[in-house]
């Protein structure tokens, strides 16, 4: 156990929805990063934030959108879904905000229909 | 051409023997990260590493940061070990921000 934790662990939706994903970093962790795991992609950044300040951002869509909260808990709210969006997201935290040693959550699994 | 490259793809083995898993890299970086997912998904760090050589267990992990390459071996090898094992590089993105670029990975097994 990471210490990370991801909600809901499965999510199956239709294509147009609107969707949040939520992530609790480890106790004292500042950074949280986001990741998205696709079959045909692999695992990608998409953004990070860190004490509730966006640090980093990569393959992040515009129909995406991320937010880290006074707690440290971030969400990952995915809008007008598509199918193409089905994937792993996963969160990761970390002391630093250098991309330092991450301890990986055990993932959100997003189905698009 | 992806900014990081693993080799083999796929490697299936027999329990004991002595497996190799190669990175290749074509950007600059601060350190380099190798990590196991397991069938069920979760994903663990397993090694973080910027020179020389690290060992934990029966998990060895190498880099020449002259020749951008990394190695993870595994010694005595066991059907515990089948998982896919991820290279990831942390390197500078805009404004000094550091993130991580991923290997496709290798899916590994080992029969026993």
């Amino acid at each position: 156990d990471s210490g990370v934790t991801q909600t809901p662990k499965h999510l199956i939706t239709a294509t147009g929805q609107r969707v949040t994903l939520r992530c609790s970093p480890r106790s004292g962790d500042l950074s949280v990063y986001w990741y998205q795991q696709s079959l045909d992609q692999g695992l990608q950044f998409l953004i990070q934030y860190y004490n509730g300040e966006e640090r980093a951002k990569g393959n992040i869509l515009e129909r995406f959108s991320a937010q880290q909260f006074p707690d440290l808990h971030s969400e990952l709210n995915l809008s007008s879904l598509e199918l193409g969006d089905s994937a792993l997201y996963f969160c990761a935290s970390s002391v630093r905000q250098d991309a330092y040693e991450q301890y990986f959550g055990p993932g959100t699994r997003l189905t698009v229909t | 051409k992806n900014e990081v490259e693993q080799s083999p793809q796929n490697l299936t083995a027999q329990e004991g023997e002595f497996i190799t898993i190669n990175c290749s890299y074509s950007v600059g970086i601060s350190a380099l990260h190798w990590l196991q997912q397991h069938p069920g998904g979760g994903i663990v760090s397993l090694f973080m590493l910027s020179s020389g050589k690290k060992k934990h267990g029966r998990l060895i992990a190498t880099i020449n940061i002259q020749e951008k390459h990394s190695s993870l071996h595994i010694t005595a090898s066991h059907p515990r070990d089948s998982a896919v094992y991820i290279c990831a590089v942390r390197s500078g993105g805009p404004g000094g921000a550091q993130k991580l670029v991923f290997g496709q990975g290798t899916r590994l097994t080992i029969n026993p």
